[in-house]
């Protein structure tokens, strides 16, 4: 069965600073992989996507990730946060593309000024 | 381009009730799927209509319904209403096998 970890509940980062969201999945298969954000009281935007291919994949608002077959991981990162990126994040794993997508629990990202 | 719209954005019911909650994907997209999304359970999926037949279900009591119409819009009904019930209700539309694009949802609150 599929399954995504997100083990960092919630993180704290200044703004300017460095960011890594830590995902791990459980997929027997070559899996589609995707980060989506969401505001209080919002749907989920996507950020980006793997399917295939190269394994680091550019997103939108400056976040790129990187597929690790051997880890079974595929943590978001950004070079420098902006207070506008406080939000929860969810790293999915999608069955034949994203046709039913398994989430992970959501990590909580807080900016500090 | 219009995104995926969900109405209404807020419902509340009360136990025992039930509710339709409707959703229109973006033009083109004839793929419609359902989740729900609790503090305690966070997102699941319910199911998946394409060319308005299910294509796949979670794991969900059979109170737990959908369709889909010729134009792809889907309606998602809940019938006699659980406190546990009150979730944030959230679509998402596909071309095909891509990436899902998600509405603002319906927050459902069960009383």
């Amino acid at each position: 069965a599929q399954s995504v970890t997100q083990p960092d509940i919630h993180i704290t980062v200044s703004e300017g600073a460095s960011l890594e969201l830590r995902c791990n999945y459980s997929y027997g298969a070559t899996p589609y992989l995707f980060w989506y954000v969401q505001s209080p009281g919002q749907g989920l935007q996507l950020l980006l996507k793997y399917f295939s291919g190269d394994t680091l994949v550019q997103g939108i608002k400056g976040f790129e990730a990187e597929f690790k077959r051997s880890q079974s991981s595929f943590n978001l990162r950004k070079p420098s946060v902006h207070w506008s990126d406080a939000a929860e994040y969810f790293c999915a794993v999608g069955a034949q593309g994203a046709q039913k997508l398994v989430f992970g629990q959501g990590t909580r990202l807080t900016i500090n000024p | 381009k219009a995104g995926v719209t969900q109405t209404p954005r807020y419902l509340i019911k009360t136990r025992g009730q039930q509710v339709t909650l409707s959703c229109s994907p973006i033009s083109g997209h004839r793929s419609v799927s359902w989740y729900q999304q609790t503090p305690g359970q966070g997102l699941q999926f319910l199911f998946e209509y394409f060319s308005e037949t299910q294509r796949n279900k979670g794991n969900f009591p059979g109170r737990f319904s959908g369709r889909q119409f010729s134009n792809s819009r889907s309606e998602m009904n809940v019938s006699t209403l659980e406190l546990g019930d009150s979730a944030l209700y959230l679509c998402a539309s596909r071309k095909s096998d891509t990436e899902a694009f998600f509405g603002q949802g319906t927050r459902l609150t069960v009383v």
